[in-house]
């Protein structure tokens, strides 16, 4: 069974640091992993999808690679600004399901 | 144009009552989705469409009832739900279901409708 996990759960950092998201995925049968931002209470908006033969994508300050083999995705995002603070959610897509990590909180500080 | 809408985008109800959320979108996607979230988790699949018809059922309640009158609507019936199906219901669509292009998996969600059962 296909499990995701974020790691950390939580980050605060001030503004204008780069910084680095994780998720694992622990089957590495997958068609591609997306990565989302959630406000609070709102839908979730696609940042970056990745398909499985890929290795990165980027768009503006946000970058994410895929090492499917070992099961690891990162997103990484430049220059942070206030407007980042969001949860960000990785999904691996299997069959015809997305599977969620449980989300990273983020929060930039001024 | 990559917008999926909901209506409405709160709701409240009681265990008695019958109601329906509907979801749209005119990107000419085929696989339409619904799930549900609650607070500081990830959404949870509920079903899946693909072509108008019920692809994936992950052994939702019968309270639940999907329907998909068309390529662009997707609806979920409400029925004696009770106070623990409080949540926000979100919908979303793809493209397709299968492997046939690269890309046809990215999902594209809407705002979500805010359910309290009281």
């Amino acid at each position: 069974k296909q499990e995701v996990t974020q790691i950390p759960a939580a980050l605060s950092v001030p503004e204008g640091e780069n910084l680095v998201l994780n998720c694992s995925f622990t089957d590495s049968a997958i068609y591609n992993l997306q990565w989302f931002r959630q406000d609070p209470g709102k839908g979730l908006t696609s940042l970056l999808l990745i398909q499985s033969s890929q290795r990165e994508q980027t768009s503006g300050r946000l970058n994410a690679s895929l090492d499917k083999s070992s099961g690891r995705s990162t997103l990484y995002i430049a220059a942070s600004q206030p407007g980042d603070s969001a949860t960000y959610l990785c999904a691996v897509r299997q069959g015809g399901k997305l599977i969620f990590g449980q989300g990273t909180e983020l929060s930039v500080k001024p | 144009d990559t917008e999926v809408t909901q209506t409405p985008k709160h709701l409240v109800m009681g265990m008695t009552n019958k109601k329906s959320l509907k979801c749209e979108q005119h990107m000419g996607h085929r696989a339409m989705y619904w799930y549900k979230q609650k607070a500081k988790k990830p959404p949870e699949l509920m079903f899946v469409y693909s072509y108008e018809k019920l692809s994936i059922n992950e052994s939702v309640p019968s309270r639940f009832s999907p329907e998909c009158p068309n390529s662009s609507l997707l609806n979920l019936h409400l029925h004696a739900l009770q106070p623990e199906d409080s949540a926000l219901y979100l919908c979303a669509s793809s493209q397709d279901l299968l492997a046939l292009t690269r890309g046809s998996y990215e999902q594209y969600f809407g705002p979500g409708t805010r359910l309290t059962v009281t």
